[in-house]
């Protein structure tokens, strides 16, 4: 597609519940990566996928978040047992080449999670 | 948490100054990014740096690689209204991103 497309916009959950947050990048853009963003604050790294394969997902809280790129397109982020402290605006971006070379990260407008 | 240092914080500047800010960092980067965001949109790109001591202009603005790899500047000419927002560095390999420096412009 033109843009990196990110659904759902927003999401609301109850506490506990499971959430997927869905991330169709740039077609032809191998690498994908995943932030959290809180109010006030830069993007927080989450993972990043070289292709289909998570090549560092060093930035994943915990082991209730977890990612997948299985045809090294589309990414789904999911998120178990949901807690209040995961509210956050999650973006996505994707790159032409690892490294954002190839003129930088393109991100979405990002879902907008709240746990109440 | 953030690997990137970024200041200022914040500026209020009266339209038509210059701004500067800056970004440290105590890893070697391959690649500085600067980001503006606006709220509710996710940040877009702004300039991309890829070799150490590189300066880049896109209009009014100006961004330098420096030369150790571990920091680079964006300075804004000349501000107007619609400057107002957030600015985020980042760096490449690792796609870490600073704090943000949020700007405010008085007409």
């Amino acid at each position: 597609g033109a843009g990196v497309s990110q659904t759902p916009s927003n999401k609301v959950t109850e506490k506990g519940k499971y959430v997927e947050l869905r991330c169709d990048p740039i077609s032809g853009h191998t690498a994908l990566y995943w932030y959290r963003q809180s109010l006030g604050q830069g993007p927080e790294f989450l993972i990043y996928f070289q292709g289909t394969g998570a090549a560092d997902d060093s930035g994943l809280p915990n082991d209730r978040f977890f990612a997948v790129r299985p045809e090294g397109s589309v990414s789904t982020l999911k998120i178990q047992r949901t807690e209040r402290g995961d509210s956050a605006v999650y973006l996505c971006a994707s790159s032409l080449r690892a490294g954002g070379q190839g003129n930088g990260y393109t991100f979405g407008s990002g879902t907008r999670l709240t746990v109440v | 948490g953030q690997q990137l240092n970024q200041s200022p914080q914040s500026m209020f500047i009266q339209e038509g100054e210059d701004v500067s800010m800056n970004c440290t960092s105590s890893s070697i980067f391959n690649t500085w990014l600067w980001y503006k965001q606006d709220p509710g949109e996710g940040p877009v790109l702004l300039i991309a740096l890829y070799k150490a001591g590189e300066l880049t202009s896109n209009g009014r603005l100006t961004a330098q690689f420096g030369i150790t790899r571990k920091d680079s500047f964006l300075n804004i000419s000349a501000s107007i209204p619609s400057d107002v927002g957030i600015y985020f560095c980042a760096g490449s390999p690792l796609g870490r991103f600073g704090a943000g420096t949020r700007l405010t412009v008085k007409p």
